[in-house]
């Protein structure tokens, strides 16, 4: 079966540590996401890569890096300088057929102490 | 920017229908999609409709386009229990990469 899958599902980190999120999608697609999730706002763009080697910054890039050396695979580190890291995060992949719909992962739900 | 709005909150009785608003802002915008959150999960597209349709119907649910107004609707029919979840509106402009998500809509279903 084809699909996205995010690792792991709970993550909880000391504040101060960096902690890297995983997103693998095995549907081919060119372009991948990731967005962040708080209660009551939405969907918010952190960083988003089109090909491989190539990503660029959402609406709330600072403190976290993104890395793609592989087209199936877009891992998000949230680093220490950001600021309030405990949310939702959302990955999220497209192919660029008639519908650019996106399919999404389940997602992680990230815990600082 | 596109900005794409929703209302935050509809509580429905249960076999009702319920219909989800939407308005947004770039007449450009080519796709427009529904999708579906239930708690703790991701998003599930539901369905979407393209920018020269003006409905679609998929099983019980109806989703209605006014160009002229920029709003859509999704209507859900004979709604049940495991509607209950978060939907998102949202919208993409042709050629662009990035859609443009609602803040989401918490239906609540009750008996």
């Amino acid at each position: 079966d084809g699909g996205i899958t995010q690792s792991p599902k709970y993550l909880f980190r000391k504040e101060g540590q960096n902690v890297t999120l995983s997103c693998e999608q095995n549907l081919n697609h060119d372009a991948m996401y990731w967005y962040r999730q708080d209660p009551g706002q939405g969907l918010r763009l952190i960083y988003y890569s089109q090909i491989v080697n190539d990503f660029q910054k959402g609406d709330i890039a600072e403190g976290y890096s993104v890395s793609r050396e592989k087209k199936e695979s877009f891992p998000l580190t949230v680093t220490s300088a950001q600021k309030n890291p405990t949310a939702f995060y959302l990955c999220a992949s497209r192919l660029a057929d008639s519908s650019n719909e996106q399919f999404f992962g389940p997602g992680t739900r990230l815990t600082v102490l | 920017g596109e900005d794409v709005e929703q209302s935050l909150f509809l509580s429905v009785r249960e076999g009702d229908s319920s219909v989800i608003n939407c308005t947004y802002t770039d007449s450009s915008s080519t796709y427009l999609y529904w999708y579906k959150q239930e708690p703790g999960a991701g998003l599930q597209l539901l369905t979407y409709i393209f920018s020269n349709m003006d409905m679609k119907q998929d099983q019980r649910l109806t989703v209605l386009l006014n160009k002229k107004d920029k709003h859509l609707s999704l209507r859900i029919a004979d709604t049940q229990t495991g509607d209950s979840a978060i939907y998102f509106c949202a919208g993409i402009s042709g050629g662009s990469y990035i859609p443009t998500f609602g803040r989401g809509t918490s239906l609540i279903v009750h008996p």
